[in-house]
């Protein structure tokens, strides 16, 4: 009973090259969320999606951030031209899609990126 | 936008004490979760609560859901080594996204 997976767990890239981030969600979820967490702080929500629908970006800085969930496959959160600043831990999570419990999330166990 | 304060801190207790957290939000919410995270890790749902007046457990740990529907308490009993990391409350008013608040780092001496 698999748990929501992310790869990679780490991650360095210099400046002004881009990161992929990977999240399969739990078996059954059909909601996909990211979160970032800076050093010492707490998670800022990112992006909501469904299966090829971006539900909520609100979170989502307007340049360089994009988030995809296909029919098929992972979800991916991409960051280009990644800057120092770039540098956290990211936190895909998932949830069933209906009912009270929809508001329930669980979490992977995160990418940590490192800009160098 | 919404926001929760959660409090304390941090928290250094010995063995065997119990632990008592909150967090407050500035608007209703439906939901609260709380999570503990380890260093390196991700957060892990420790309790969820989907009513006002709701009161959870989950072996020594016990959550409310405020009547206010503004604010929730975590409680631990008789603390352990292992219980030490960061708590997080989060909150959902059903069609937002989950607000988290800063955490609550706690520390158990042994």
């Amino acid at each position: 009973n698999a748990g929501v997976m992310q790869n990679p767990r780490h991650l360095v890239r210099r400046r002004g090259q881009e990161a992929r981030l990977r999240c399969s969600p739990m078996k059954g979820h059909s909601h996909v969320y990211w979160y970032r967490q800076l050093p010492e702080e707490g998670l800022k929500f990112m992006v909501y999606l469904q299966k090829e629908n971006i539900i909520d970006e609100s979170g989502m800085p307007k340049e360089r951030f994009s988030a995809e969930f296909p029919k098929e496959g992972p979800s991916i959160l991409r960051i280009q031209q990644v800057v120092r600043g770039d540098s956290a831990a990211y936190f895909c999570a998932s949830s069933p899609s209906t009912g009270a419990s929809g508001n329930t999330i669980y979490f992977g166990e995160g990418s940590w990126l490192t800009v160098v | 936008g919404q926001q929760l304060n959660q409090s304390p801190q941090s928290m250094f207790i010995q063995e065997g004490e119990d632990v008592s957290m909150n967090c407050t939000s500035s608007s209703i919410f439906n939901t609260w979760l709380w999570y503990k995270q380890d260093p390196g890790e991700g957060p892990v749902l420790l309790i969820a609560l989907y009513k006002a007046g709701e009161l959870t457990s989950n072996g020594r740990l016990t959550a409310q859901f405020g009547i206010t529907r503004k604010d929730s308490f975590l409680n631990i009993s008789a603390s352990i080594p292992s219980d030490v990391g960061i708590y997080f409350c989060a909150g959902s008013s059903g069609n937002t996204p989950l607000v988290f608040g800063k955490g609550t780092r706690l520390s158990v001496i042994a």
